[in-house]
């Protein structure tokens, strides 16, 4: 299986100012057919199900602020919120769909200062 | 809008078996390339991708749960079910279905609210 990590474990941002999450595949996610990771974030918050925020490791999804941002390739991926807001509070979750099991990382929590 | 609802027994006891169905309403199950999958999320825990099913009855599973699993579709009712057997204890968590947008290897763009499943005597 391919195993997702993430960092750090949980932060707190004040609001307006920039968060980043860092996520790490223990092998590449990235198809040589066609150029694509295979990298999904979400966002969760509490009592609710997962959120579709980013796919192909920088698509936004529709609908989602474009405070909001993926980058990265290979193995090594982030999401980045650039102002973060008080709806933001949140557990974020990146996803590999490269390979069968799909599996989730850790999940970062995101707070206000 | 697409709509999925999961519905199924709260309450399932050790070595039984968990059956939940996700009911997809606002659009053909049938439709397009669309793959249907089930992950679970135990209490304060991080995310599992249970198996997934095309219309047709193509299925994935967890091998590490593929033992255990069956999901299958009936898209005369637009619904797709899981079932779990032999559950302990580990396998208590939040039940979601969601759908892979335009195929297997792809996202989960659309999630059911869950439910919460206990495995307990």
């Amino acid at each position: 299986d391919i195993v997702m990590t993430q960092s750090p474990d949980s932060l707190a941002v004040f609001l307006g100012e920039r968060a980043t999450i860092n996520c790490k595949s223990s092998q590449t996610v990235l198809h040589s057919s066609n150029n694509k990771n295979y990298l999904a974030w979400y966002q969760q918050k509490q009592g609710q199900p997962p959120k579709l925020l980013i796919y192909w490791a920088s698509t936004r999804q529709s609908g989602v602020p474009d405070r909001f941002s993926g980058s990265g390739s290979g193995t090594d991926f982030t999401l980045t919120i650039s102002s973060l807001q008080a709806e933001d509070v949140a557990i974020y979750y990146c996803q590999q769909y490269y390979t069968t099991p799909f599996t989730f990382g850790p999940g970062t929590k995101v707070d206000i200062k | 809008q697409l709509h999925l609802q999961e519905s199924g027994p709260g309450l399932v006891k050790p070595s039984e078996t968990l059956s939940l169905t996700c009911t997809v309403s606002g659009g053909s199950i049938s439709s397009s390339n669309h793959y249907w999958g089930w992950i679970r999320q135990p209490p304060g825990r991080g995310l599992e991708c249970i198996g997934s099913i095309f219309y047709s009855g193509s299925t994935y599973y967890n091998p590490s749960l593929k033992s255990r699993v069956i999901i299958s579709v009936d898209t005369s009712k637009n619904q797709f079910s899981l079932k779990l057997s032999s559950v302990t204890a580990a396998d208590t968590a939040v039940y979601y279905c969601a759908r892979h947008p335009s195929d297997y290897f792809d996202a989960f763009d659309i999630w059911g609210r869950g439910t919460m499943v206990t495995v307990s005597s």
